[in-house]
C-alpha cells in the first residue's frame, strides 16, 4: 500500500468556519508534510512532522494549525482563513531517514476555496 | 539557498516525438533529485528519483541521469503519448541537515497532441 488517503477532496467553507483536513498513511512513515499549492504554482512546504514531532513550519500564519495524533495521521485545522488562502493542500509522506529517507508520496490533495 | 531551474513552458508535442524537460540545480552537499508528475486535477506522483551522482531513474519510459558536474537533472522521453500530459516537476531533497524538505522547480507543462 503506497497510498496517501486526504479527506474531503472539496471543500468551501466561510471566512467565519472552522474546518479540518485530514491526512492519512499506512506505510509505516515517520515523516508527515502539509503542502499548499496555488494554481499554475509547485507546491509550497507548509509544515513538517517528524516521528509525530513539528519539526519545521514554514512562518505559516496561525490560522492554519497542524496536528499529529499518531504516526499515520494528519490533520490541518482551518480557522478564520481568507479567500487568498484558496488553494490544493496536498498531504505526504516519507520514511523520514536513510537513503529513501526524502522519497515522498502525495495525497490527491484537498481543493480548498473560502468565500 | 537550494533552488530548483526548470526549463520553461508549455512543451507541445506530436505524439511518438522524444521529450526532453531541462532541469539543473545548485545546492550544498548531495542531494536526491527527484520527478513528480501531475495529471489534471491530482495530486503529485513520484515518476523517478536518483540519490547520487551518476545515477540513472527511470519509469514508465521517462529517464533522467544525475550529472553532479554539470548540476543537471534532465528528464527524457524516447516516444511521448497523449497520455503523458501533464505538469511535471523537478525537485531536490537537499544532502546537509536532511530534514526531508523538497524544493520543487517551478513545473513544466507538458502537452502531447495527436
Amino acid at each position: 500500500d503506497t497510498e496517501v488517503t486526504q479527506t474531503p477532496k472539496h471543500l468551501v467553507m466561510g471566512m467565519t468556519n472552522k474546518k479540518s483536513l485530514k491526512c492519512e498513511q499506512h506505510m509505516g512513515h515517520r515523516a508527515m508534510y502539509w503542502y499548499k499549492q496555488k494554481a499554475k504554482k509547485p507546491p509550497e512546504l507548509m509544515f513538517v512532522y517528524s516521528y509525530e514531532k513539528l519539526s519545521i513550519n514554514e512562518s505559516v500564519p496561525s490560522r492554519f494549525s497542524p496536528e499529529c495524533p499518531n504516526s499515520s495521521l494528519l490533520n490541518l485545522h482551518l480557522h478564520a482563513l481568507q479567500p487568498e488562502d484558496s488553494a490544493l493542500y496536498l498531504c505526504a509522506s516519507s520514511h523520514g531517514q536513510g537513503p529513501r529517507g526524502t522519497e515522498a508520496f502525495f495525497g490527491q490533495g484537498t481543493r480548498l476555496t473560502v468565500v | 539557498g537550494d533552488s530548483v531551474t526548470q526549463m520553461e513552458g508549455p512543451v507541445t508535442l506530436s505524439e511518438e516525438a522524444c521529450l526532453t524537460i531541462n532541469c539543473t540545480y545548485t545546492a550544498t552537499g548531495y542531494p536526491s533529485l527527484f520527478w513528480y508528475v501531475q495529471y489534471p486535477g491530482e495530486g503529485l506522483q513520484l515518476l523517478l528519483k536518483a540519490t547520487k551522482a551518476d545515477d540513472k531513474g527511470s519509469n514508465k519510459g521517462f529517464e533522467a541521469t544525475y550529472r553532479k558536474e554539470t548540476t543537471s537533472f534532465h528528464l527524457e522521453k524516447g516516444s511521448v503519448q497523449v497520455s503523458d500530459s501533464a505538469v511535471y516537476f523537478c525537485a531536490l531533497s537537499p544532502g546537509s541537515g536532511n530534514t526531508g524538505k523538497l524544493i520543487f522547480g517551478q513545473g513544466t507543462t507538458l502537452q502531447v497532441k495527436p
